[in-house]
């Protein structure tokens, strides 16, 4: 009964670098979400997704970043040249369909820009 | 726009004490209300949660009532132990639209230390 799965537990990239975060969600799970925890700070919402669509996204940065969550394998959170300001710990959450479901948590991407 | 706002921390108790972590909220819709809390080095996990006015929900002793009137979610449990201090969060859904999106707003976090 494996829960969210997060990959890679850690990254290290240089500044201009791409990072790729990836994410399996629950069994049974077809909605995903990410979330993005600044040092010292609460979880704040990025994007939600649905297999094969991004259906809010209102809290993802206009440019750099990017999610996808396609018919087969994880949902993947891409950054695109980053910049130190990327460091931060990034959750991925899951639920079933319906509403008022739970999210279930991941243990994060903790991604530090050197 | 919604949000919640929750009693800064850290809160330091000894084991056994009584435990209030305060959690008020401001919402447009009738949201569901969560209580979350995140070990080091770990992910959020679900403590409990109430989806309607006069709730309670309850989970290894912890427990929070939905309460309209005050817009509050307080955390409460009667006698911590050294094993519970963790970062508590406070957190609401309030879907809109028809239910388009789901995503939670979380409350900047309390962090617990219970000392033996």
């Amino acid at each position: 009964n494996a829960g969210v799965m997060q990959n890679p537990r850690h990254l290290v990239r240089r500044r201009g670098q791409e990072a790729r975060l990836r994410c399996s969600p629950m069994k049974g799970h077809s909605h995903v979400y990410w979330y993005r925890q600044l040092p010292e700070e609460g979880l704040k919402f990025m994007v939600y997704l649905q297999k094969e669509n991004i259906i809010d996204e209102s809290g993802m940065p206009k440019e750099r970043f990017s999610a996808e969550f396609p018919k087969e394998g994880p949902s993947i959170l891409r950054i695109q040249q980053v910049v130190r300001g990327d460091s931060a710990a990034y959750f991925c959450a899951s639920s079933p369909p319906g509403g008022r479901q739970p999210q279930h948590f991941g243990d994060g991407t903790r991604l530090s820009i050197l | 726009g919604d949000s919640v706002t929750q009693m800064e921390g850290p809160v330091t108790l000894s084991e056994e004490a009584f435990l209030t972590i305060n959690c008020t909220y401001t919402a447009t819709g009738y949201p569901s209300l969560f209580w979350y809390v995140q070990y080091p080095g770990e992910g959020l996990q679900l403590l409990l949660k109430a989806t309607k006015a006069d709730d309670k929900g309850s989970n290894k002793g912890f427990e929070a009532t939905y309460r309209k009137e005050t817009t509050s979610f307080h955390l409460e449990k009667g006698s911590v132990q050294v094993s519970d201090s963790a970062v508590y969060f406070c957190a609401l859904s309030d879907p809109k639209n028809g239910g388009a999106t789901n995503k939670l707003i979380f409350g900047t976090g309390t962090l617990l230390a219970v000392q033996p």
